[in-house]
């Protein structure tokens, strides 16, 4: 299995649904975190966790919340989504504290209807 | 607070030509420096690294110097090929980051005509 799995890879939801995102890794890391990559734009830090608490919420929108319940997984969930939302959400992991460098997964490309 | 800023893209080149791209930083502390691609429809891989200043990180022909100084990473590959067609991420981590929190730069789209 590679580092970090993020699934599904791709994802169309309605404004109205909800859906999670799932990211797992498998390299004992103790930290995780959620980037948004939309097109044309700088990628974006949304939440970290290390050690299981949330340390970093970058004025996320409430509709994405997140959900560690351990240190391999992290979900993003989504709720009554913006067309504008549409983008790539990408996984990561590293291990803290130290200064190595954090591994990603392959994202979900997500779009909202 | 720390930043990160690579030259603006897209850089178009010819097979087998020498690659630069530019990247400089501030940090509030001794920053670790990186260099992620992404290859179209994936995500981020670490390419390169370096640690301390003067360190060079080289990886699959790539090569970048940590140059405190001038407080710079430039990404250089002596002849690219069509396969390095990508996106090219300059990074910090900053000593004093809580949480291992990586600054990124806006990415250069690197396109490699054959």
């Amino acid at each position: 299995e590679t580092g970090v799995t993020q699934t599904p890879r791709h994802l169309v939801m309605g404004m109205t649904n909800k859906k999670s995102l799932k990211c797992e890794q498998h390299l004992g890391h103790n930290a995780m975190y959620w980037y948004k990559q939309s097109a044309k734009k700088p990628l974006e830090l949304m939440f970290v966790y290390s050690l299981e608490e949330r340390v970093e919420n970058n004025s996320v929108p409430s509709r994405f919340s997140p959900e560690c319940p351990n240190s391999s997984h992290l979900f993003l969930h989504l709720h009554t989504l913006q067309p504008e939302d549409s983008a790539l959400y990408l996984c990561a992991s590293s291990q803290v504290p130290g200064r190595a460098e954090a591994f990603f997964g392959q994202g979900t490309r997500l779009t909202v209807v | 607070g720390d930043s990160v800023t690579q030259m603006e893209g897209p850089v178009t080149l010819s097979e087998e030509a020498f690659l630069t791209i530019n990247c400089t930083y501030t940090a509030t502390g001794y920053p670790s420096l990186f260099w992620y691609v992404q290859y179209p429809g994936e995500g981020l891989q670490l390419l390169l690294k370096a640690t301390k200043a003067d360190d060079k990180g080289s990886n699959k022909g790539f090569e970048a110097t940590y140059r405190k100084e001038t407080t710079s990473f430039h990404l250089e590959k002596g002849s690219v090929q069509v396969s390095d067609s990508a996106v090219y991420f300059c990074a910090l981590l900053d000593r004093d980051n809580a949480g291992n929190m990586l600054t990124f730069g806006g990415g250069t789209r690197l396109m490699v005509k054959p």
